[in-house]
């Protein structure tokens, strides 16, 4: 069975720091990546996406993943944060024929001191 | 583009009642799926209808069920609630391609005592 697994939590940075949060995924076959995000009193928003090609993708607000197929990985950074990139993030899978079935890590929540 | 709406946003019931939950999809979206939230379980996929038909299906007991409309909304109900069926209640929508986005709603928060 496809399963997600986020390393962190709950991170804490102070403004310009910067940010990895790792994402692992199990599952042997073509797979989308996701990474979305959820502000507080906010609904699940999308950050980026991995379908295929280039396996460093960008997304809004100056996030970027990198997709590394050997490790099973991908995980998402921004150089500089921002208090207001304070959110929980999650990483998500779907295989390749069942787009409508997101598979979702725990979530990490990103608290950044002004 | 209008997004994803659910209805109602915030519901109360006690054990044993029956609830519905609304999504009207995004325009021209036509697959529609259902996740939990729980503190404790995360985001849990429910499961997915496109065309009216259910397409794919999660771990949830049968309490839990939907359907599909023909204008692409949707509807899930869960019967004989339990304490644990407290979560945030999302959907999402997406294009009927092979390579999916999913749009998710605002939610709707049920709250069971």
């Amino acid at each position: 069975a496809q399963s997600v697994s986020q390393h962190n939590h709950h991170v804490i940075l102070s403004e310009a720091a910067s940010l990895e949060l790792g994402c692992n995924y199990s599952y042997g076959g073509t797979v989308n990546l996701f990474w979305y995000v959820q502000y507080p009193g906010q609904h699940l928003q999308l950050l980026l996406k991995y379908f295929s090609g280039d396996p460093l993708v960008k997304g809004i607000k100056g996030f970027e993943a990198e997709f590394i197929k050997s490790k099973f990985s991908f995980n998402l950074r921004k150089p500089s944060v921002q208090w207001s990139d304070t959110a929980e993030y999650f990483c998500a899978v779907s295989s390749y024929n069942q787009g409508g079935k997101l598979i979702f890590g725990q979530g990490t929540e990103l608290s950044v001191k002004p | 583009k209008a997004g994803v709406t659910q209805t109602p946003r915030y519901l109360i019931k006690t054990r044993g009642q029956q609830v519905t939950l609304s999504c009207s999809p995004i325009s021209g979206h036509r697959s529609v799926s259902w996740y939990q939230q729980t503190p404790g379980q995360g985001l849990q996929f429910l499961f997915e209808y496109f065309s009216e038909t259910q397409r794919n299906k999660g771990n949830f007991p049968g309490r839990f069920s939907g359907r599909q409309f023909s204008n692409s909304r949707s509807e899930m109900n869960v019967s004989t609630l339990e304490l644990g069926d407290s979560a945030l209640y999302l959907c999402a929508s997406s294009a009927p391609r092979v390579q999916e986005t999913q749009y998710f709603g605002p939610g709707t928060r049920l709250l069971v005592l």
